[in-house]
């Protein structure tokens, strides 16, 4: 079965301009979070949509949005682009029936580069 | 606020040496996941332990959740070259379907 897609995977913008990301996930997997990943700072959380609603958040300014499709594609959004937005933007998706089914499938990710 | 801490931060060994990874935390967490994490893709599952004191082997790698569920670590024997990578472990808390991440161990293996 088809892993997790995501789309671009590189991506150069210039600082003030906006970006969308999209990513597809596994079929049957209602679940998608979003994270940021920097050199030596592990993953940050930004958000997780289930069924299209948004159930968490982390702690990132309102630039950083997201939303979620009756297919349970997903897409984010980064406003106003700063230097330091640069990273590896990658989403997970999970079944999320419950406690254990927490397990995250990761996409490739996206490498956007802000100048 | 759930913390999950990693040690060590950065590891190099030398090939066919053998290593132990940690997960540790002041909190109970209802499942553990390790994965690993090669440049420029996503992280991989490797492993999802739940039961508090569970040992589950993956070839040349053993995971262990520690009894109270409070922590976990990850043993690599006779370690290869293309065990190289970012190991990454992540904690289900019993209040959300959220992951608790570590920050990481980068491990280099040696040829």
């Amino acid at each position: 079965k088809a892993g997790v897609t995501q789309t671009p995977r590189y991506l150069i913008k210039t600082r003030g301009q906006q970006v969308t990301l999209s990513c597809s996930p596994i079929s049957g997997h209602r679940s998608v979070s979003w994270y940021q990943q920097t050199p030596g700072q592990g993953l940050q959380f930004l958000f997780e949509y289930f069924s299209e609603t948004q159930r968490n958040k982390g702690n990132f300014p309102g630039r950083f949005s997201g939303r979620q499709f009756s297919n349970s594609r997903s897409e984010m959004n980064v406003s106003t682009l700063e230097l330091g937005d640069s990273a590896l933007y990658l989403c997970a998706s999970s079944r999320t029936g419950g406690r254990l089914n927490t397990e995250a499938f990761f996409g490739q990710g996206t490498r956007l580069t802000v100048v | 606020t759930q913390l999950l801490e990693q040690s060590p931060q950065f590891l190099s060994i030398q090939e066919g040496e053998n290593l132990t990874v940690y997960c540790n935390s002041s909190s109970v967490f209802s499942s553990l996941q390790w994965y690993r994490q090669e440049p420029g893709e996503g992280p991989v599952l490797l492993v999802t332990v739940v039961t508090g004191g569970e040992v589950k082997k993956l070839k040349r790698l053993t995971f262990q959740f520690g009894d109270a569920r409070k922590d976990s670590s990850l043993h690599i024997t006779a370690a290869q070259p293309g065990d190289t990578g970012l190991y990454l472990c992540a904690g289900a808390g019993d209040s959300n379907y959220q992951l608790i991440w570590g920050a990481g161990t980068k491990l280099i293996i040696k040829p």
